[in-house]
């Protein structure tokens, strides 16, 4: 079964400065899909970024960016000039290629992270 | 375009009571989904669905039933309601599997 660890459970970052939550998960599959949601305190899931596996290049939206590493199975968040509205729980997930069968996606415990002004 | 609807939004059980926590999308996603929220667990699965008439179970199925008779319903049926399912729930959907997912807008539940 597949598993996704986050390491980190709270973390909080200065208004306009750079933090990254880490993410690792264990696998032995080849071709999957890692993603990163975030949920405010309104309680809504927001998709922040996808990543395919099979994609070298790493996924950025905007402030946001990861850094993939598929050998080492880290899926790490980086957040730039951050934002009071980034304040949020975080979470990081995994879900293997739809042609390996039915798969939900799996997710992480989370990180609460707290943008200080 | 409503997206997912989830009701009711908040609800109140006691021990033993059913209910049936309400999913609707407007989208004709093929996939969707039941979670829980509990503190310090992230979500965990409960059912889904890949397609009208086809269910299978997640990590935490016992307790819950689905059907999906339409594309456009998955609703989740708690059978005989205990303290540990006090939680909040959210249904998700997606075109397909590995798509973005969207969520509704959960239920919290408390079960006395």
């Amino acid at each position: 079964a597949q598993t996704v660890t986050q390491s980190q459970p709270e973390m909080s970052v200065q208004e306009a400065e750079t933090v990254t939550l880490s993410c690792t998960y264990d696998t032995s599959e080849n071709n999957y899909y890692l993603f990163w949601y975030k949920q405010p305190p309104s309680r809504q899931m927001i998709l922040v970024i996808r990543q395919e596996a099979y994609k070298q290049q790493n996924a950025t939206e905007n402030r946001f960016s990861v850094n993939f590493q598929k050998a080492a199975k880290s899926f790490s968040l980086k957040i730039s000039d951050s934002q009071l509205g980034d304040t949020a729980m975080y979470f990081c997930a995994f879900m293997k290629h739809r042609y390996s069968g039915n798969t939900p996606l799996v997710f992480g415990k989370g990180t609460r992270l707290s943008v200080i002004a | 375009n409503a997206g997912v609807t989830q009701t009711p939004k908040f609800q109140v059980l006691k021990t033993g009571q059913s209910m049936t926590l309400q999913c609707a999308q407007d989208m004709n996603h093929e996939y969707m989904s039941w979670y829980r929220q509990d503190p310090g667990m992230g979500l965990r699965l409960i059912h889904y669905s890949v397609g009208a008439g086809i269910t299978d179970q997640g990590e935490v199925p016992n307790g819950y039933n689905v059907s999906r008779s339409t594309t456009e319903d998955f609703p989740l049926r708690l059978l005989s309601a205990a303290p540990s399912q006090t939680s909040v729930y959210f249904c998700a959907s997606s075109l397909r599997q590995a798509e973005k997912l969207f969520f509704g807008s959960g239920t919290q539940l408390s079960v006395l």
